[in-house]
């Protein structure tokens, strides 16, 4: 089958903590995106990239970090620096940047809580 | 970044009812379009509309994209419980940016 995974589906951190929120996908899409999701809240961008080895930061990306090292895979992490964390993450992809007959495909979505 | 504004924030109907939601731009759009979010769920792909003055029906879902290609509207006729979720509108123009939602809650 093919889609987009994200992996673990729940993730408990200590405050202070690093931790690394995994996407992959099998659908041979260039672009790839995370973005965040507060309850009640709309979807926020945190960085995407539309080629292996390139990437961009959204609008909220301090305290965020990733790498495309793959074209499959695209991890987010989450530093102690990100005041805020909890969150449910979501990761994206499309076949190529979004241009105006692409659409994203979304994985299950990691929740994150801080404790 | 260029926002889309959506209306109203929630809304809570009879099974039954009508509903719609909205989504507005300061600037023409050289597409829109319309996710859902289940609760607990992911967003899924609904449609897209690219030229002024679409219409487009998906069963009981009509979406229609305005003349001056700055709103466009989500109805759907006689909702469903299984029409719960969050409704987004997006444009995509390099990356997809979305609007803030419409949560939509259907009593049975």
């Amino acid at each position: 089958d093919g889609g987009i995974t994200q992996s673990p589906k729940y993730l408990f951190r200590k405050e202070g903590q690093n931790v690394t929120l995994s996407c992959e996908q099998n659908l041979n899409h260039d672009a790839m995106y995370w973005y965040r999701q507060d309850p009640g809240q709309g979807l926020r961008l945190i960085y995407y990239s539309q080629i292996v080895n390139d990437f961009q930061k959204g609008d909220i990306a301090e305290g965020y970090s990733v790498s495309r090292e793959k074209k499959e895979s695209f991890p987010l992490t989450v530093t102690s620096a990100q005041k805020n964390p909890t969150a449910f993450y979501l990761c994206a992809s499309s076949i190529d940047r979004a241009g105006p007959t692409t659409e994203a495909f979304f994985g299950q979505g990691t929740r994150l809580t801080v404790v | 970044g260029q926002q889309v504004m959506q209306i109203p924030q929630y809304q809570h109907v009879q099974e039954g009812e009508d509903f719609t939601t909205y989504c507005n731009s300061s600037t023409t759009l050289s597409n829109i379009q319309w996710y859902k979010q289940r609760p607990g769920g992911h967003p899924v792909f609904l449609i897209q509309l690219v030229k002024s003055g679409e219409v487009k029906k998906q069963k009981r879902l009509t979406f229609q994209f305005g003349e001056a290609k700055k709103n466009s509207s989500l109805h759907i006729t006689a909702t469903q419980t299984t029409d719960v979720g969050t409704y987004f509108c997006t444009y995509n123009f390099n990356k997809f940016y979305f609007g803030s939602g419409t949560k939509l809650n259907v009593k049975p």
